[in-house]
């Protein structure tokens, strides 16, 4: 039973214009969310993250929001660029080991295409 | 260097073989985990170390898995008598273990692709 959904496989954005990446979860014990981007043949690349104590962070043109109640986050990227192709996927932690921070459970991922 | 490495990038293995899987944290980071991708899945938890201890192993999906850190560096993922359900993505991750409410981001390698025939 998954714990984090990514419930869009796949979304095509114009360049400039806004690209929302949704990302769903389950577990309430969850208190830490990361969004990650994938290229092909490397491995995951750290985008931005969120603790559950805040509602939103922003850097640069990424922005993610946190909302407790739906359980819900999502990355807001504005304005899209074509370097910003690539699947994106959402995890989410807990805290664990004696007060670190736990393994991550990932989404599926979905993949951004930004056309020129 | 100044990511995590890990080696080698691609493994084509037999069925039945045994085969090693590298990863060189960034260095100074205190956690290490592992994680196997399947294709068109998000990674999935396999192992934790907390410098050379290993805490979590509940992610190993049989005996046949088994992973060191033996001076708490270096890791090394090793899979005996390898069947066709073990090709995956195997991903390394590092993290500074910054301590509760702070955070941890982990840092992922670029990943072994194992390809088992």
């Amino acid at each position: 039973d998954q714990q984090v959904k990514q419930n869009s496989p796949s979304l095509s954005v114009q360049e400039g214009r806004i690209s929302i990446l949704n990302c769903d979860y389950t577990n309430s014990m969850f208190d830490y969310f990361l969004w990650y981007k994938k290229y092909p043949a490397e491995g995951p690349t750290f985008l931005i993250s969120i603790s559950s104590i805040k509602d939103k962070n922003e850097d640069g043109r990424f922005t993610v929001f946190l909302n407790k109640s739906a359980k819900h986050l999502s990355l807001h990227i504005v304005p899209s660029q074509p370097g910003d192709s690539a699947v994106y996927f959402c995890a989410a932690s807990a805290m664990k080991y004696g007060g670190s921070q736990g393994n991550l459970i990932f989404g599926k991922g979905t993949k951004l295409s930004v056309k020129p | 260097g100044a990511g995590v490495s890990q080696s080698p990038r691609y493994k084509v293995a037999k069925r039945g073989q045994d085969v090693a899987l590298r990863c060189d944290p960034i260095s100074g980071h205190v956690s290490l985990f592992w994680y196997q991708q399947a294709l068109g899945q998000g990674p999935e938890f396999l192992t934790y170390f907390q410098n050379e201890a290993q805490l979590d192993k509940s992610g190993l999906p049989s005996d046949r898995f088994f992973a060191e850190r033996p001076e708490g560096s270096v890791s090394t993922l090793k899979i005996q008598r390898t069947q066709q359900e073990d090709s995956a993505v195997y991903l390394c991750a590092s993290s500074s273990n910054g301590g509760a409410y702070s955070g941890e981001t982990q840092y992922f390698g670029p990943g072994t692709r194992l390809t088992v025939t």
